[in-house]
């Protein structure tokens, strides 16, 4: 089945870019999403890109696909306090299912 | 404004006691799903309904039961076979694969499940 891996961890000062990253092992994925969980609460959708994108913008937001290392990343220009959550990649292949990643803890630093 | 709204927020379950969480969305998707998060990870999927009196096992199925009798409903039994049921389990919605428009799932704020 499909594997999705992400770090744990990221700091970032705040006004600074944070990056990010997501690999995955199936080469049939169409959609790769990125989710934000603030503490207690459910999953937001924050963006998604189609798999025959390299690139997709969206405001602060910045999602890159490398297909052929099966790479996904998030950038996040301008990085606020209230930017501090997890955030989970999510990889649809086959059927209507996702896969997740096990989510990057991102705190923001004043 | 359209929905998903899981309930309760917090539920305390008993030795061998069945416990059941309510999903119901209000944004006529035909697929909705139920996850389980422990601290520290990721998401993984219980239960899966694509359409209305029908639903399949996700990769964790095991002690729990769902039902799909009504679109809006898709309500999750924990039961007493499930020996580790201390969890965040969320619910999520979408439209079925294969549409001509993609469209992601969307999650309720979930529930949060312990152990008296």
């Amino acid at each position: 089945g499909e594997d999705v891996e992400q770090s744990l961890f990221l700091s970032v000062r705040e006004g600074d870019s944070s990056v990010i990253n997501c690999t995955y092992t199936d080469s049939s994925s169409t959609y790769l999403y990125w989710y934000k969980q603030e503490p207690g609460a459910g999953l937001q959708l924050l963006t998604y890109i189609f798999s025959n994108m390299d690139m997709k913008q969206d405001q602060r937001l910045t999602v890159l696909l490398n297909k052929k290392d099966k790479h996904l990343s998030l950038r996040i220009a301008d990085t606020q306090t209230g930017d501090s959550a997890i955030y989970f990649c999510a990889i649809k292949a086959a059927g209507n299912k996702l896969t997740f990643g096990g989510g990057t803890r991102v705190l923001v630093k004043p | 404004d359209g929905g998903i709204t899981q309930s309760p927020k917090y539920l305390f379950r008993k030795e061998g006691q069945n416990v059941t969480l309510s999903c119901e969305q209000n944004l006529n998707h035909d697929a909705m799903y139920w996850y389980r998060q422990d601290p520290g990870q990721g998401l993984r999927l219980i239960y899966y309904s694509q359409i209305v009196n029908d639903f399949q096992k996700g990769d964790i199925a095991e002690g729990y039961s769902v039902s799909r009798e009504k679109k809006e409903s898709f309500p999750l039994t924990v039961t007493s076979a499930q020996k580790n049921p201390t969890a965040f389990y969320l619910c999520a919605s979408s439209r079925p694969g294969g549409t001509a428009f993609e469209e992601p799932q969307h999650f309720g704020d979930g529930t949060r499940l312990s152990i008296l």
